[in-house]
This record gives structure tokens, C-alpha cells and sequence, in this order.
């Protein structure tokens, strides 16, 4: 069974920083890209980044372009999201997610995990 | 980006009866590979997105066979055959063929 368990969110202030975390089991982690999904509270679901499956590849939404970092380390079957320069409008639900193609590229997200609160306040 | 329409935003369904979702997106989710890169996904409430179908029609692992998805190029529809209790929730329908992935605005199905 695919499980995928974040961790790391909390209060922070605007302008602070903050590393999520995902553990994953169930599956052979580093055959698969892995994503950040984040919902804000009462919104719908905005995709922030995706990594593949041997971490040589990132990308990232323009909104966090330049302040947050996906990374992977597949000897802990783990990925993370180290966040910078937070901002009020970075406040949300941030969901680990499997990417459903194996092997290289990217296709689309089947797997989700359960989410990790972050907030964003003075 | 790609900007993903879906419509209606609610829906109030008695069980038993069926229900549609359309999903439009601004460009054409078919890839050269011949594939067209198109998923639904359901979040329950208090749950986070499982997902329902992808590649248009395809029903992933454990998806009960009332829910069907079909559409090509831009145009796209989730039915439900026979809505039950348990399908409430928000629908969302997301392009995978670009980045960054896109989602639609979300359809809330209640039960009548």
C-alpha cells in the first residue's frame, strides 16, 4: 500500500522559513518524479513543484520560483520542499504526491498524501 | 499556462440518478505521444484528492465502474452513472501535459 506522510508544518512569520518533509513507503521511491501540491484553506489545489525521480530535474510554479527548493533523497525514501521568504499567500495545505509514470518524465499525479498546515502569519 | 474550466461549480443530486461534470481546457491536452493528458480526481471531505481517472477514460485502482470519463482535444466530461452517498465531495479535473499542471476550479456534488 502507497503511503506518503508529511511533516514540518507550522505558525511561521512572513518573511520566515520552513522545511516540509514526505516519507514514503509502499513503493519503490526512486522509480518515481514526486510532487508538491498545496491547497489553501477553502481553495482549490495549485500544483508548486515536481521533481524526478533521481532529483536531476526541478521545476516550479512561477508563484514560488526563486524561494522554495524541492529536493529528494532516495536512500530515506524522502522528499522535502525547503521554503524561503515566506508569504501570507504561501498559507495552505501542502500535499506530497507520487507521480503516476514510472521511470523518467512526468505524466500526472496518483497518489496523495494527507498534508502538512502551513501558516503564514504575524 | 493552461487554464482549466469546469462546469457547473455545484451540483445537488438525488441518489441513484446520474451526474456530469464538464471540464474545458484552453489547449489541446493531446500529446505527440498520442496520449491525452487529462485526470479527475474526487476530494471527500476532510480528505485529501484521490485519484478517480486518468488519461480521459481510464479508471485507476479501485474506482467503482460508475465513474466514466470521456472527451477529447480541449473538451472533457466525468459522469456518474449512479451517484451514491459516498460520492460527495469536490471534483476537480487536471492537464498534465504541461507544466505547471493546472486544475480546474472544483465542481462540489451534494446529495439531495
Amino acid at each position: 500500500e502507497v503511503q506518503l506522510v508529511e511533516s514540518g508544518g507550522v505558525v511561521v512569520q512572513p518573511g520566515g522559513s520552513l522545511r516540509l518533509s514526505c516519507a514514503a513507503s509502499g513503493f519503490t521511491f526512486d522509480d518515481y518524479a514526486m510532487h508538491w501540491v498545496r491547497q489553501a484553506p477553502g481553495k482549490g489545489l495549485e500544483w508548486v513543484s515536481l521533481i524526478s525521480w533521481d532529483g536531476g530535474s526541478t521545476y516550479y510554479a512561477d508563484s514560488v520560483k526563486g524561494r522554495f527548493t524541492i529536493s529528494r533523497d532516495n536512500s530515506k525514501n524522502s522528499l522535502y520542499l525547503q521554503m524561503n521568504s515566506l508569504r501570507t499567500e504561501d498559507s495552505a495545505l501542502y500535499y506530497c504526491a507520487k507521480d503516476n509514470h514510472y521511470g523518467s518524465g512526468s505524466y500526472g499525479v496518483d497518489y496523495w498524501g494527507q498534508g502538512t498546515l502551513v501558516t503564514v502569519s504575524s | 499556462d493552461i487554464v482549466m474550466t469546469q462546469t457547473p461549480l455545484s451540483l445537488s443530486v438525488t441518489p441513484g440518478q446520474p451526474a456530469s461534470i464538464s471540464c474545458k481546457s484552453s489547449q489541446s491536452l493531446l500529446h505527440s505521444d498520442g496520449k491525452t493528458y487529462l485526470y479527475w480526481y474526487l476530494q471527500k471531505p476532510g480528505q485529501s484528492p484521490q485519484l478517480l481517472i486518468y488519461e480521459v477514460s481510464s479508471r485507476f485502482s479501485g474506482v467503482p465502474d460508475r465513474f466514466s470519463g470521456s472527451g477529447s482535444g480541449t473538451d472533457f466530461t466525468l459522469k456518474i452513472s449512479r451517484v451514491e452517498a459516498e460520492d460527495v465531495g469536490v471534483y476537480y479535473c487536471m492537464q498534465s501535459i504541461q507544466l505547471p499542471y493546472t486544475f480546474g476550479q472544483g465542481t462540489k456534488l451534494e446529495i439531495k
